[in-house]
């Protein structure tokens, strides 16, 4: 049974980076055939695709996070990490990892969520 | 790349049928065979209910159908349970990136 599992603070500063990473087990994240993505949910609001990586490295991003998101993948640790950079209250959320089930923006399969606030 | 237009709520009694709408444009949805719906119940993980605009992942009831006609996809509830009391949201592939609806919360009178 796959699992998904992210880590990471809970709090960041203003204008600091917030970083998480999503730890696979079950599964490895080698295979050929999935993408794995970020995605997250302000407080009381909905969900807003952040990006996406295949295990290659190959990468998608939110064109209007782009600037400020880098999605990286460490296949000997079987796991995947976001970096958002210069962070403001607006990036106040609850972050989930997610896996396609098989075919495109299918996500089967998703962590549990962790909740990042940023506050000074 | 603005949301996908989805109505705020939508209600119905235990046995009707419910229909949320998904509007998006001919980026997005219109040209999309990428159409996925969630459901997430209040404090849960999403869960997939639809994918490829009309197909079901293993365990999801055929009560929950999806369609597409031009730039709108819809989620079709037949036989509403009080259980299905959620925040749905679809979501398309758009080329090089992926969007989602603002959400609709259907309420099981």
């Amino acid at each position: 049974q796959l699992h998904l599992q992210e880590s990471g603070p809970g709090l960041v500063k203003p204008s600091e980076t917030l970083s998480l990473t999503c730890t696979v087990s079950g599964g490895s994240i080698s295979s050929n055939t999935y993408y794995w993505a970020w995605i997250r949910q302000p407080p009381g609001q909905g969900l807003e695709w952040i990006g996406s990586i295949f295990h290659t490295g190959i990468t998608f991003y939110k064109p209007s996070l782009k600037s400020r998101v880098i999605i990286s993948v460490d296949t000997s640790r079987n796991q995947f990490s976001l970096n958002l950079i210069s962070v403001t209250a607006a990036d106040t959320a609850v972050y989930y990892c997610a896996r396609e089930l098989g075919g495109v923006i299918d996500w089967g399969y998703w962590g549990q969520g962790t909740l990042v606030a940023v506050s000074s | 790349q603005s949301a996908l237009t989805q109505p705020r709520s939508v209600s119905g009694s235990p046995g009707q049928s419910v229909t949320i709408s998904c509007t998006g444009t001919s980026s997005d949805v219109g040209t999309s065979n990428s159409v996925s719906w969630y459901q997430q119940p209040p404090g849960k993980v999403p869960k997939l209910i639809i994918y490829d605009v009309n197909k079901r992942p293993s365990g999801v009831p055929d009560r929950f159908s999806g369609s597409k006609s031009a730039n709108t996809a819809s989620l079709t509830i037949s036989g509403l349970q009080a259980d299905d009391e959620a925040d749905y949201y679809c979501c398309s592939h758009a080329v090089t990136y992926v969007i989602f609806g603002g959400g609709t919360k259907l309420t099981v009178l």
